[in-house]
Order: C-alpha cells, then structure tokens, then sequence
C-alpha cells in the first residue's frame, strides 16, 4: 500500500537560512509526488509536482524538490528561507486524486 | 485563488446530532472532494463527486454521506456526530478528473467541526 512518511514533525531554521523538508514514499509503481503548503487558517496550496521527467522540480513560492528512485525520497527544499514561509508543509503521493496520501506534514517555523 | 467556500467555518455540537457542512464553488468544476485533517495523520478522503448525483466513498466514508445535486455544491452530512469525527474538513476540487498529473486540485479553507 502507499503510504507517505514525514520524518521532522516541527523545524525551526532562522530568516534567510536554507531550508530541507524531508519526505519519504512507499508506491508500487513510479509515483506521482506532491508538495503542499498549508498557511495557518488556510486551505492547502499546491507547491510542486514531479510524475515524469527531469527529477528536479520547480515550484512556486522559490521551492524545489528533487525525486530520488533510489532512497524513494522527495525533499522540499529553498536556499533562502523567508518570515513568510512559516507555514505547514505536506508531501503526497498517488497518481489520482481518489487513492492519493498524505504525509502527516511538517510545521516549519522561522526565526527573525 | 479558486471560489471556494465553505460553511460554517466554526461548528461545535454534540454527540448523536446530525451536521451538514457545505461547499460551494463558482469554478464550475466538475469534481469535487471532501477530506478531513487530524493531527499525525495529514489529509484523509472521505467521499468524492465525479458530476451531479455522480459520488464515491474514499479511505475514510463510515459515518458520512454526501450529496451533489449542483454543480456548484457539495455537501457533506454526519447522520449523528460522534467525538471521533472531531476534525478540520476541508473541500477541495478539480476541473476534468482526478489525474492529478493533467489537473490541479484547489482546496477550500476548511470547516473546524468540534463534537462534544
């Protein structure tokens, strides 16, 4: 079955610092993978998506994230962390929107 | 942002009465989805829309029911609420499917439900 694994409930990094959000899949077949930000009192905005091709992806906001088959990993990553950034973030993974799954998200706060 | 609404944004109640929380969306998408938020577990799917009067269960349907008689509208019923649907629910949809390597799915701002 596929599941999502979030290993950091909670991180703290300082304004301006790099940020890494670790995510980690089980799938049976080449997965599709997703990265959601969830600001407080707000619905969850699709960040990125990677289901084929280059395994670097490009989002929005100034995140990428980089698909490794071989550690069945998809980090989030942002060189450069900003106030507005503090947020929660979801990784997800499943080719449709009926059998996708959450991971249980990581709460990202930054520090001035 | 996608026209998503969802109502009450707030709700307490108590255990054995009925809840319906709606969602209403002027995107005119043809999907539409309901999932709750509990903490440790991320976003669960409770049931889903494919058209007017088109629903399906998803992982997490015991206790809910759903109905879709307008595009526009997706509601979402506990026949009698109990504690463990304490919950943050949230709506969300998708314009053609639910391919999501072709389509986007937009979310709500969620309804925070308490059942004492």
């Amino acid at each position: 079955a596929q599941s999502v694994t979030q290993p950091d409930i909670h991180i703290t990094v300082s304004e301006g610092a790099s940020l890494e959000l670790r995510c980690n899949y089980s799938y049976g077949a080449t997965p599709y993978l997703f990265w959601y930000v969830q600001s407080p009192g707000q619905g969850l905005q699709l960040l990125l998506k990677y289901f084929s091709g280059d395994t670097l992806v490009q989002g929005i906001k100034g995140f990428e994230a980089e698909f490794k088959r071989s550690q069945s990993s998809f980090n989030l990553r942002k060189p450069s962390v900003h106030w507005s950034d503090a947020a929660e973030y979801f990784c997800a993974v499943g080719a449709r929107a009926n059998d996708m799954r959450f991971g249980a998200g990581t709460r990202l706060t930054v520090k001035p | 942002d996608a026209g998503i609404t969802q109502s009450p944004r707030h709700k307490v109640t108590e255990t054995g009465t009925p809840v319906t929380l709606r969602c209403h969306q002027t995107e005119n998408h043809r999907y539409m989805y309901w999932y709750r938020q509990d903490p440790g577990h991320g976003l669960r799917l409770i049931h889903y829309s494919y058209g007017v009067k088109d629903t399906d269960k998803g992982e997490v349907s015991d206790g809910y029911s759903v109905s879709r008689s307008k595009t526009e509208d997706f509601l979402l019923t506990l026949e009698s609420a109990t504690s463990s649907q304490t919950s943050v629910y949230f709506c969300a949809i998708s314009e053609r499917g639910v391919n999501l390597a072709t389509d986007t799915q937009y979310f709500g701002p969620g309804t925070r439900l308490t059942v004492l």
